[in-house]
């Protein structure tokens, strides 16, 4: 049973490039939720993905958006890069849209932006 | 909102020694507190969560944790530490829409042989 897969794992990019990460949940899981962990500290939450919608935002400026795509899948999207987007960038799945008891976390893509 | 706070960042024991790592809430309602495992280089392990069902949760990999109302606390121990229980450790509460996770800052675990 496959878990959650993130790509790529890692990658390098310039400031005021695009970025986009990808996620495909755990088999039978449903939403998608992505968070962002800055080195030494704990995951901050970006946004949820259910239903091909966003559900729930976190304190994230514009400049962070994603999609869901009918199979589940989910992509992470980044605009105009800083510095400070340098960040190991987690996805979890879960099922069942709100009610979520079991997250499922992949092994995050690591973003560096130089 | 809720939070967690987490006192500690590093907690160092010896192998064999008990685990205390401390996990302090603050919500307005009824908590789903969570512990996770993350070991370098690899995303989160859900370690144990506490739902209302009971106090005392039991986890995986021997750690269980204990859901205090008075003391807004849910402290994650461990009897015995082994070697491999070396990683970072982070609490987190889930927000009342049950749509996201919000963690403490992480405490990382040293085990000395």
């Amino acid at each position: 049973d496959a878990g959650v897969t993130q790509s790529p794992t890692h990658l390098i990019k310039t400031r005021g490039q695009q970025v986009t990460l990808r996620c495909s949940p755990k088999s039978g899981h449903d939403t998608v939720s992505w968070y962002q962990q800055a080195l030494g500290q704990g995951p901050q939450f970006i946004f949820q993905y259910y239903e091909e919608e966003e559900r729930q935002r976190g304190n994230f400026p514009d400049r962070f958006s994603g999609h869901q795509f009918p199979n589940y899948s989910s992509e992470l999207n980044v605009n105009a890069l800083l510095l400070g987007d340098s960040a190991l960038y987690l996805c979890a799945s879960s099922l069942g849209g709100a009610r979520n008891y079991g997250y499922t976390f992949g092994s995050g893509t690591r973003l560096t932006v130089v | 909102a809720q939070s967690v706070t987490q006192l500690g960042s590093h907690v160092s024991v010896s192998e064999g020694a008990l685990v205390l790592l401390r996990c302090n809430y603050s919500s307005s309602v009824p908590p789903y507190l969570f512990w996770y495992v993350q070991y370098p280089n690899q995303g989160l392990q859900l370690l144990l969560k506490y739902t209302s069902a009971a106090t005392l949760v039991k986890g995986i990999n021997g750690f269980e944790a204990e859901f205090k109302k008075s003391e807004t606390s849910f402290h994650l121990t461990k009897p015995s530490a082994h070697m491999s229980d070396a990683a970072e450790y982070f609490c987190a509460v889930r927000n009342n829409a049950g749509n996201m996770l919000t963690f403490g800052g992480g405490t990382r675990l040293m085990v000395k042989p």
